[in-house]
């Protein structure tokens, strides 16, 4: 079975602009939550999406938003980007909601 | 290929035990190695370990690293239900151009019973 694949795997942006990641859970994973990790911080929760609907959300701006897809595929938008969204996001897939299968991650760097 | 592996994969123990829970990796260029518990959606950051031979504790939960063994621990002294959950542990490597990779391990589910 594939993993969770998430793209691109590397990104760099400027201040102001905004960027949409992508991630692809495993087959029959309806659940797909995404966290943002910076130096330090650890993982922080952004949200979690469930066939097609929000269910959780962290706290996170409003400028950092999602959706998903009836094929349970995911993307982030983060809008207005700014230096502190530099950032590893990693995508997370569950079957059940409580083990979740991380993605690589895609590495976003803002200038 | 990096490799991060938690053993054992689930552990059920009576409140009141003492619990250690093993990560061992292989990465290149390793930077650090942290440790999360995951009990319902968000993971909660426990621990960033970079060097060898140094406990990091909180309360009756503590962890050490050996950079040259390639593992770490983490223990959990006097349990209590409210430990039950995922315990994750990452990799932090760094590849070229300053950019850092995670790996993480499957988890360790860990069940206490009252």
């Amino acid at each position: 079975k594939a993993g969770v694949t998430q793209t691109p795997r590397y990104l760099i942006k400027t201040r102001g602009q905004q960027v949409t990641l992508s991630c692809s859970p495993i087959s029959g994973h309806r659940s797909v939550s995404w966290y943002q990790q910076t130096p330090g911080q650890g993982l922080q929760f952004l949200f979690e999406y469930f066939s097609e609907t929000q269910r959780n959300k962290g706290n996170f701006p409003g400028r950092f938003s999602g959706r998903q897809f009836s094929n349970s595929r995911s993307e982030m938008n983060v809008s207005t980007l700014e230096l502190g969204d530099s950032a590893l996001y990693l995508c997370a897939s569950s079957l059940t909601g409580y083990e979740q299968y991380f993605g690589p991650g895609t590495r976003l760097t803002v200038t | 290929e990096d490799k991060v592996v938690q053993s054992p994969l689930s552990l059920v123990v009576h409140e009141g035990d003492t619990v250690t829970l093993n990560c061992s990796y292989e990465v290149t260029n390793f930077r650090s190695l942290l440790w999360y518990k995951q009990e319902k959606k968000a993971p909660t950051f426990l621990f960033m370990l970079t060097s060898s031979g140094i406990e990091k504790k909180s309360g009756r939960l503590s962890s050490i690293l050996d950079k040259k063994e390639l593992f770490s621990i983490l223990n959990i002294t006097a349990t209590q239900t409210g430990d039950s959950a995922v315990y994750l542990c990452a990799v932090e490597a760094v590849l070229s151009f300053g950019n850092e990779k995670l790996t993480f391990g499957t988890g360790t589910r860990l069940t206490i019973i009252p």
